[in-house]
């Protein structure tokens, strides 16, 4: 069975750091892309950043460039979100996503989806 | 930033078509994917590439895209089809989701 479960969510003080874990099975987890999104409390999704099957490619949403490090060990089938200089707004539930993809043949065309997500892990950020 | 823009809310009667549309001015440049999340679940792929369906969606969930809007469309609505619904694009490497749609099934 194809699965992601998150761990390492819990309460931190504003300006504090968490490492988020998300564990990987039942597929080839070196062959894909991978996310984290997350959703604040009664508020939409919110994706947050990806990271390339090998790790040499990351991207970050503006608000948590420089604070927040996305990483991942093909090895242990694991992905990480290590959690820096903390703040009440970075309060949500986390989610770890596989990016599937789909190759058109005719257009020549790598498509991108969120296809495998966890049940998420809950950050809370508060005094 | 991009943004996407999708109806806080749409209701629609059982039996009935339920639309929902996003709209983003890059849209027309890119493909659209679209997640349903019911309450204290996680998000789930319901349309991929503007209009493709995964394996175990049922056919009532389609997907098009005109210019810079894409929509979502529910023929013969059931009422486990009430959720939250959130289209999603690629900005280069960076994905952007919309603020979601609340859909009601009365």
């Amino acid at each position: 069975e194809v699965q992601l479960v998150e761990s390492g969510g819990g309460l931190v003080q504003p300006g504090g750091s968490l490492k988020l874990s998300c564990a990987a099975s039942g597929f080839t987890f070196s062959s894909y892309w991978m996310s984290w999104v997350r959703q604040a409390p009664g508020k939409g999704l919110e994706w947050v950043v990806n990271i390339k099957e090998d790790g040499s490619e990351k991207y970050y949403v503006d608000s948590v460039k420089g604070r927040f490090i996305i990483s991942r060990d093909n090895a242990k089938n694991s992905l990480y979100l290590q959690m820096n200089s903390l703040r009440a707004e970075d309060t949500a539930v986390y989610y770890c996503a596989r990016v599937g993809r789909y190759y058109d043949s005719g257009a020549a065309y790598y498509y991108y989806f969120m296809d495998v997500w966890g049940k998420g892990t809950t950050v809370t950020v508060s005094s | 930033s991009y943004e996407l823009t999708q109806p806080p809310s749409v209701s629609v009667s059982p039996g009935q078509t339920a639309n929902i549309t996003c709209s983003g001015y890059k849209l027309g440049d890119t493909y659209t994917c679209w997640y349903h999340q019911k309450p204290g679940q996680s998000p789930l792929l319901v349309i991929y590439e503007d209009s493709k369906r995964p394996s175990g969606i049922p056919e009532r969930f389609s997907g098009s895209k005109s210019g810079n809007t894409a929509t979502l469309t529910i023929s013969g609505t059931q009422a486990m089809d009430e959720a939250d619904y959130y289209c999603q694009a690629w900005d280069s490497s960076t994905a952007v989701f919309g603020g979601g749609t609340k859909l009601t099934v009365l």
